[in-house]
């Protein structure tokens, strides 16, 4: 079946603008976790859905970046005023859920590389 | 101390020789771990749990020692093939905690 899903596969913008990350998880799964990724970096933890509802968003660095699910299915990961530093790779992962988590693991994205110039 | 840390490497290992890496984690209630593996500019795929007891797959054995608070992956045998990052991850406490990457070891081995 399908997997993750993100788009785009990269993003250009420049310094100030506003931008948003699209994610669409693998069908069924209700945990959605957002990750950011820097050259030579492990995946940084930024915010955790289960269902709707943020259970965790303290890995959003400040008040610029915003994540939504409102269905429980597609998230939409937004950054207001870029700055130079939020360039990495963004990465999406779904579960089916906090369950077992043995049998449960995360399944990526290819990650939306985003630039800020 | 950091939630999950792990030595970055990189680890140049001849083809065929055995490699270990460590992870250690820092809540000790941490209840289940994996590690990861990635290719450069691809995205993480698991590449195995890490039970109480200890895992073997093929050519790879994991192992968790809570008393110590570390995880490792050991590859036998290695191949070119095996080269790549392996990221450490500890999943929380409670069921609807996040789960945690290491910064990744980076493994080349050598022709």
């Amino acid at each position: 079946g399908a997997g993750v899903s993100q788009t785009p596969s990269n993003k250009v913008t420049e310094k100030g603008k506003y931008v948003e990350l699209r994610c669409d998880p693998i069908s069924g799964h209700t945990a959605l976790y957002w990750y950011r990724q820097s050259l030579g970096q492990g995946p940084e933890f930024l915010i955790y859905f289960q269902g709707t509802g943020a259970a965790d968003d303290s890995g959003l660095p400040n008040d610029r970046f915003f994540a939504v699910r409102p269905e429980g299915s597609v998230s939409t990961l937004k950054i207001q005023r870029t700055e130079r530093g939020d360039s990495a790779v963004y990465l999406c992962a779904s579960s089916s859920g906090p369950g077992d988590p043995f049998n449960s693991p995360l399944h990526f994205g290819n990650g939306t590389r985003l630039t800020v110039t | 101390r950091k939630e999950v840390e792990q030595d970055p490497g990189p680890f140049n290992v001849p083809e065929g020789a055995t490699v270990a890496f460590n992870c250690t984690y820092s809540n000790s209630a941490s209840q289940s771990f994996f590690w990861y593996r990635q290719d450069c500019r691809k995205e993480p795929k698991l590449l195995m749990s890490v039970y109480s007891s200890g895992n073997e797959d093929g050519r790879f054995t994991a192992q968790l020692n809570r008393a110590s608070q570390y995880i490792s992956l050991l590859i036998r045998d290695s191949k070119l093939s095996d080269s790549a990052t392996y990221l450490c991850v500890v999943n929380g406490v409670n069921r609807d905690d996040k789960i945690i990457f290491g910064k990744g070891t980076r493994l080349h081995i050598l022709p």
